[in-house]
């Protein structure tokens, strides 16, 4: 499968407790983008990779949210301290180089905090 | 990137032409317009994409109008398996991030 690989696909965790997401990207792309998405509500986004740097984050990024892209292929997802407002799916979506290149995302994580 | 505006939800008899409209009266020359759709519990699928030509891959045709200021895209025999929900995105030459809206919810009814 070719395609972007998120895991796991499901996490339920209880508030207070940190989670970490993982996010395989199509191979070559180096772009990386994350999003969350609630019920009944588009995508909305939340940081944006260019091979390991991070280049822009959303104000929606709260100091207990981190991401990473240590060697500009695979990405994680750190939420600390989880809250019940964070429960939402997180998508993320890869891009090749280049303008006017359209971006293929994974199935996404499913995060319940109980 | 320049807002756009969808209806909230359509509906379209199976087998029939889907016709979805999308208004970006802000877009400026350099903006593309992106359609993505997302069917329930799973990503967003890119559908297509233009700039000031029509256009048609295998899933959809894209249809903008002179003045860029709307688009329509067009599903030419919907299945019931296109029920899903479309996003129209306006997005730069060179930009990164896709914008998402609440997108029109299309139901295709048999």
């Amino acid at each position: 499968d070719t395609g972007v690989s998120q895991n796991p696909r499901h996490k339920i965790t209880k508030r207070g407790q940190n989670v970490t997401f993982r996010c395989d990207p199509i191979s070559e792309h180096n772009r990386l983008y994350w999003y969350r998405q609630t019920l009944g509500q588009g995508p909305e986004f939340l940081t944006y990779f260019q091979n390991e740097a991070q280049l822009e984050k959303s104000r929606l990024l709260s100091d207990r949210f981190s991401a990473e892209r240590p060697k500009g292929s695979f990405s994680t997802l750190e939420i600390q301290r989880t809250e019940q407002g964070d429960s939402a799916m997180y998508l993320c979506a890869s891009s090749p180089r280049g303008p006017n290149t359209e971006a293929f995302f994974g199935q996404g994580t499913r995060l319940t905090v109980v | 990137d320049a807002k756009t505006t969808q209806p909230p939800s359509m509906d379209c008899a199976e087998g029939r032409a889907a016709n979805l409209p999308c208004n970006h009266s802000t877009i400026s020359g350099n903006e593309y317009v992106y359609w993505y759709r997302q069917i329930h519990s799973q990503g967003p699928q890119y559908i297509i994409h233009g700039l000031k030509n029509n256009e048609t891959n295998e899933m959809a045709s894209l249809i903008i109008t002179e003045d860029r200021k709307s688009s329509t895209l067009i599903l030419p025999h919907a299945t019931l398996r296109d029920t899903a929900v479309y996003y129209c995105i306006v997005r730069g030459e060179y930009g990164n991030k896709l914008v998402f809206g609440a997108g029109t919810i299309l139901r295709v009814k048999s």
